[in-house]
């Protein structure tokens, strides 16, 4: 069964800080996704990365993807109060359809 | 507005009702998918529909009863619910096959009373 685990799952940090978010899986896949949710919301997609060393960036926020070490990192630059929400990894194992997510990563950033 | 439409937003019913939650999607998308998302517990896959055809069962009650009547459209038919069954129940659909974004909707907020 595929396990994904997200680290930390709480974190709070300042405007203008830098953070990594970590997402490790138990399984070979060839997909894994990205999500935010704000409060009372549903998941808006922030990234799709296919292959071993793709990275994404999109503003202040950066995934990439390590397949061999089966890890994923999101990476926060210069953090901002919008940037306040949770966010989840979702692995699709190999030859596979079934997406499982983690357990999320409540970020507060604070001014 | 992720083109995936979810009705009601919010819902609270009795342990003997019976009520749907329905999706649709505007995406011309072809896999339809129902989540679970209780609090402190990651997103659970409930059901996967592929060319209106159920090809995954999550080992849900029978309780849930999904139905898929076209592509555009998928329903969460709800019968003798328990209060453990609150939680946010999130549409989602996707164009089958490795690489595609799978798009969710906005959730329908369940309460069981």
């Amino acid at each position: 069964e595929l396990k994904v685990e997200q680290n930390p799952l709480f974190l709070s940090m300042q405007e203008g800080k830098n953070y990594t978010i970590y997402c490790n899986y138990s399984t070979t896949s060839d997909r894994l996704y990205w999500y935010r949710q704000d409060p009372g919301k549903s998941l808006e997609s922030l990234f799709v990365l296919l292959s071993n060393g793709a990275v994404k960036q999109e503003g202040r926020l950066m995934a990439s993807l390590d397949t061999k070490a089966r890890l994923s990192t999101l990476h926060i630059t210069a953090a901002v109060h919008d940037l306040s929400a949770t966010y989840f990894c979702a692995v699709v194992e190999t030859s596979g359809s079934r997406l499982t997510f983690g357990e999320g990563t409540q970020l507060t950033v604070n001014p | 507005e992720t083109g995936v439409t979810q009705t009601p937003r919010h819902l609270v019913m009795g342990m003997t009702n019976k009520k749907s939650l329905k999706c649709e999607q505007h995406l011309g998308h072809n896999a339809m998918y129902w989540y679970k998302q209780s609090a402190k517990k990651p997103l659970e896959l409930m059901f996967v529909y592929s060319l209106e055809e159920r090809v995954e069962n999550n080992s849900v009650p029978s309780r849930f009863s999904p139905e898929c009547p076209n592509s555009s459209h998928l329903f969460l038919h709800l019968h003798t619910l328990q209060p453990e069954d609150s939680a946010l129940y999130l549409c989602a659909s996707s164009h089958p096959g490795p690489g595609n974004t799978i798009y969710f909707g906005e959730g329908s907020w369940l309460t069981v009373v």
